[in-house]
């Protein structure tokens, strides 16, 4: 079983939903990402927050929102979006700072119809 | 910005022999390698890593070296098996000192029995 869960595990969305996927971690950890991941494709970093702080890829459109309720939990709110927007989105944990290496959830595919 | 570049794309090797893959990274601060693997369907699972205070690291059939001065590191895998086959993935920190890391583009590597 992996230490970081995602849900749902697959969603089917039309362009005009919204919807929010989500990832818990219990280890601890103070760092935590989202990545989207095309097929094929290495994992794109979209967004992290470590010590309760955001930092976002200037390049990951506005319907992407992030969400840290708290440090074991990290959403990602979906509004309005695009086919293209299709792909598996990863959550990773990890202590936070340079030199530690990441756990991954399972992920969530994504289709947007 | 941090560039990762990983070579080869694709790798093919009969079972028993060994595997080699390789990535250069740009910023000469960096300090922490991670490789992935990730079979299909699933997650990406950290299998090893090394951090720049050492020249290389073993665990069992699998090791990593890295040359801080020609800023490339390497994942060796040898007495290749069926089931190492997967997508591999290297990567690296993103300059400062925030735990995100970027990935190379992975290599495919299929080993056949």
């Amino acid at each position: 079983d992996t230490e970081v869960t995602q849900t749902p595990k697959h969603l089917v969305m039309g362009m005009t939903n919204k919807k929010s996927l989500k990832c818990e971690q219990h280890m601890g950890h103070r760092a935590m990402y989202w990545y989207k991941q095309k097929a094929k494709k290495p994992p794109e970093l979209m967004f992290v927050y470590s010590y309760e702080k955001l930092s976002i890829n200037e390049s990951v459109p506005s319907r992407f929102s992030p969400e840290c309720p708290n440090s074991s939990l990290l959403n990602l709110h979906l509004h309005a979006l695009q086919p293209e927007d299709s792909a598996l989105y990863l959550c990773a944990s990890s202590q936070a700072g340079l030199g530690y290496g990441y756990t991954f959830g399972s992920g969530t595919r994504l289709t947007v119809v | 910005g941090e560039n990762v570049e990983q070579h080869p794309s694709t790798l093919s090797v009969q079972e028993g022999d060994s595997a080699v893959i390789k990535c250069t990274y740009s910023d000469s601060a960096s300090n922490y390698f991670p490789w992935y693997k990730q079979e299909l369907g699933k997650r990406p699972q950290l299998i090893i890593d090394i951090r720049s205070n050492v020249g290389e690291k073993k665990d069992q059939r699998i090791a990593v070296t890295l040359n801080k001065t020609a800023k490339h590191f390497s994942l060796h895998i040898t007495e290749t098996q069926p089931e190492d086959s997967a997508v591999y993935f290297c990567a690296a920190p993103i300059s400062g000192n925030t735990g995100k890391l970027i990935f190379g583009q992975g290599t495919t590597l299929q080993v056949k029995p």
